[in-house]
C-alpha cells in the first residue's frame, strides 16, 4: 500500500520561530509538493521538486523553502514563522518526474495542522 | 474571477438519491481535469479523471463541457460513505501545476 507520512500531525510554535515540516515517501516517487489548504481558498502549491537537490516555486513560496536531499524526502521550513502561515499543510507525491507528468494521481499524507501563535 | 470554481454546498441529500455538481474553470487552454475526494479531517484521495468523453465508474459519472468550461460529478444511488469535499482539480497547457477548488461539501442523510 502507498505511503506518505509526515512528521506531526499538530504543531503549536510561536512567531518567529524556524520550522520544519518533514516529508516521506515510500513510492519511489520522484515528484514531490508541498501545499497548504485554507478554508475556502483550495490547495495552494507552495514549492515542488521533481528530483533530487531540485526544487521549483508554486503559488505562494515567500516565507518558505524546502529540502529534497533524498528521494524520499521532502522538507518545507518555516524561516521565521508568522501568524498567517497558520494553516493545514499537505505532502504529495507521484510518478513521473521532470516530464512533469502531473495527470499522474498525487498521493497525500495526512497532513500538518500548524498554529502559529 | 478564480480560476477553479465550486459551489461549497454543503449539499444535503437522503440516501439513494442522485446528486449532481459542477465546476467551473476560467482558462480555456485547460487540459486535464479530475475529481478528488477528501473526507472530513483527511487528505484527498483520487476519485477519478475527466476524460473528453465522460467516464463512469460505478455510481460515479464524470463529464466535460469545453464550450462552457465546466466539469461535472453525478452520484447515483448516494450511500452514507459519499459524505465527503469533492475537489475539482485542472492543469492548464501553458501552466503544468494543477490548480484545485476550494471542494463542494455533500452530506448524505439517511
Amino acid at each position: 500500500d502507498v505511503k506518505v507520512t509526515q512528521s506531526s500531525r499538530y504543531l503549536v510554535k510561536r512567531t518567529g520561530e524556524k520550522v520544519f515540516l518533514e516529508c516521506v515517501q515510500d513510492m519511489d516517487h520522484e515528484n514531490m509538493f508541498w501545499y497548504r489548504q485554507d478554508p475556502g481558498l483550495g490547495l495552494r502549491l507552495i514549492y515542488f521538486s521533481y528530483d533530487v537537490k531540485m526544487k521549483e516555486k508554486g503559488d505562494i513560496p515567500e516565507g518558505y523553502s524546502v529540502s529534497r536531499e533524498k528521494k524520499e524526502r521532502f522538507s518545507l521550513i518555516l524561516e521565521s514563522a508568522s501568524t498567517n502561515q497558520t494553516s493545514m499543510y499537505l505532502c504529495a507525491s507521484s510518478s513521473g518526474g521532470a516530464s512533469f507528468r502531473v495527470d499522474n494521481e498525487q498521493f497525500f499524507g495526512p497532513g500538518t495542522r500548524l498554529t502559529v501563535l | 474571477r478564480k480560476e477553479v470554481e465550486q459551489d461549497p454546498g454543503p449539499f444535503n441529500v437522503p440516501e439513494g438519491a442522485t446528486v449532481a455538481f459542477n465546476c467551473t474553470y476560467s482558462n480555456s487552454a485547460s487540459q486535464s481535469f479530475f475529481w478528488y475526494r477528501q473526507d472530513c479531517r483527511k487528505e484527498p484521495k483520487l476519485l477519478m479523471s475527466v476524460y473528453s468523453s465522460g467516464n463512469e465508474d460505478g455510481r460515479f459519472t464524470a463529464q466535460l463541457n469545453r464550450a462552457s468550461q465546466y466539469i461535472s460529478l453525478l452520484i447515483r444511488d448516494s450511500k452514507l460513505s459519499d459524505s465527503a469535499t469533492y475537489l475539482c482539480v485542472v492543469r492548464s497547457d501553458s501552466n503544468y501545476q494543477l490548480i484545485w477548488g476550494a471542494g463542494t461539501k455533500l452530506i448524505i442523510k439517511p
